[in-house]
């Protein structure tokens, strides 16, 4: 149980260009979804938290108009990063919490490895 | 500011030597510390929670103990498809009815035949 679903995989895009990555939390509901960017060697760093019929929680130096998060149904949150540079390559990581208890663990996604050139 | 600190930063075994990895943190208010697994291009596995001092937990050949500053991830036997990079994470009370999660950067184990 609790399989949290992320798609694609890689992706390779173009600078200037826009990438949506989906997250779907295949055999639970989700209030709450978090996303997280993982650079090589280094730990997972929450981007923003996404809220189901709400606007998402965005961590300090994340830019939100960067990076749009859509939470419109309780199984699925998108992430967009919009106008991508060669920075924003990395690996994102969507994760889900199964119970809605705050104690929870969270599940995580497979990832998406994102490469702009 | 709640820290999370993972050592060693890598660590290679023989198949069939037991080791431990550590995990300490300074947290106000632990609300419990997780420990997952991630192997390469991939998202992490969740292992075990540990909820307080004294606390274990057993998976396999994987036992995750917890202290009031640190927890350890004891491997016994190790085989090679243990490798993976192990990563734990606390999470803490961070007002306003939410709660905030931060993680280590990893353990990078490697079982060698």
């Amino acid at each position: 149980g609790a399989v949290v679903s992320q798609h694609p995989s890689w992706v390779i895009c173009k600078s200037g260009t826009s990438v949506k990555i989906e997250c779907r939390s295949l055999d639970f509901q989700a209030t709450t979804m978090f996303w997280y960017r993982q650079f090589p060697k280094q730990s997972l760093m929450l981007m923003a938290t996404s809220n189901e019929g709400s606007k998402a929680t965005y961590e300090q130096g994340v830019e939100k108009d960067k990076f749009l998060i859509n939470h419109a149904s309780l199984t699925l949150s998108t992430l967009t990063v919009t106008s991508a540079h060669p920075e924003d390559s990395s690996f994102y990581i969507c994760s889900a919490r199964a119970l809605d208890r705050q104690n929870s663990p969270l599940h995580f996604g497979n990832g998406t490895r994102l490469t702009v050139t | 500011e709640d820290q999370v600190t993972q050592s060693p930063e890598a660590l290679r075994l023989q198949e069939g030597e037991s080791s431990s990895l550590n995990c300490s943190y300074t947290v106000s208010g632990l609300r419990g510390l997780f420990w997952y697994r991630q192997d390469p291009g991939k998202g992490p596995e969740f292992l075990f929670t540990l909820y307080s001092a004294g606390e274990e937990k057993e998976k396999e050949r994987l036992k995750a103990t917890l202290t009031k500053k640190e927890s350890f991830l004891h491997i016994t036997a190790p085989k090679p498809e243990d490798s993976a990079t192990y990563l734990c994470a606390v999470q803490a009370y961070s007002g306003a009815g939410s709660y905030q999660l931060t993680f280590g950067k990893g353990t990078k184990l490697s079982v060698i035949p």
